[in-house]
């Protein structure tokens, strides 16, 4: 089967940096997003990789390795209005987009 | 940047009513859109694929006569949930991938959700 797997809550402290990890084994690869999402919102789109490697833009940046079937978002500097779900997506070989349950990032002062 | 509008943003219904979300492309067309249902702290769950002129596709377990779907145009998609019960309330979302070959390939956009509560 498919599965996406994301840890479920992280803290970090505003100002510093923290890295979420997404684990994925999917039928086929055609690219791995990231979303944020603020609660009882929608989410909006942070960052799209489909070769290894990084992938800077701004504060955050993503990295994959589709060997190890990884990815990572790292997010700089933290700042209080980061504290959001962070979901991570693979979009496989039928260009359908499975979704990891997400992790809570909660940004303490 | 692309655009999708969803309405209502928020409804409250009485049991046994049907609501209607409409999910429009603003600034592009979209042959596919997808309508999402999320639960509290929960990752979003893909209940079906709306396609341009054509039936939609229901994922396993999303039931076809609850949930009409209607795609008439490149830019519309409307999801009903008939005969509404309180366990039908979540937060729908849609989200729309634009298909022109100019298009970032990153090319999901979302609405910005509808939260239904059924009374």
């Amino acid at each position: 089967g498919q599965n996406i797997d994301q840890p479920t809550e992280m803290t970090a402290t505003e100002g510093a940096i923290v890295q979420i990890n997404c684990t994925y084994q999917t039928s086929g690869f055609n690219g791995l997003f990231w979303y944020q999402q603020h609660a009882g919102e929608a989410p909006t789109f942070l960052s799209y990789n489909v070769l290894d490697g990084l992938e800077e833009k701004g504060r955050f940046s993503s990295f994959l390795s589709r060997s190890k079937g990884y990815s990572y978002l790292l997010l700089k500097e933290l700042q209080m209005k980061d504290s959001a779900s962070y979901l991570c997506a693979v979009r496989d070989s039928n260009y359908q987009l499975i979704w990891g349950a997400g992790t809570k990032l909660i940004i303490k002062p | 940047g692309a655009v999708v509008s969803q309405h209502p943003s928020r409804v409250i219904c009485k049991s046994g009513t049907s609501v209607k979300i409409e999910c429009r492309s603003l600034d592009f067309q979209a042959t596919t859109m997808f309508w999402y249902r999320q639960f509290p702290k929960k990752s979003l769950m893909l209940m079906a694929t709306s396609n341009e002129g054509s039936k939609a596709t229901y994922e396993q377990g999303v039931e076809k006569d609850k949930f009409l779907i209607n795609h008439a145009s490149l830019t519309l998609s409307t999801l009903t949930v008939t005969s509404a019960h309180p366990e039908d309330s979540s937060f729908y979302i849609c989200s729309a991938r634009d298909e022109d070959l100019s298009a970032p390939l990153y090319g999901y956009t979302f609405g910005s959700g509808t939260r239904l509560t059924v009374v």
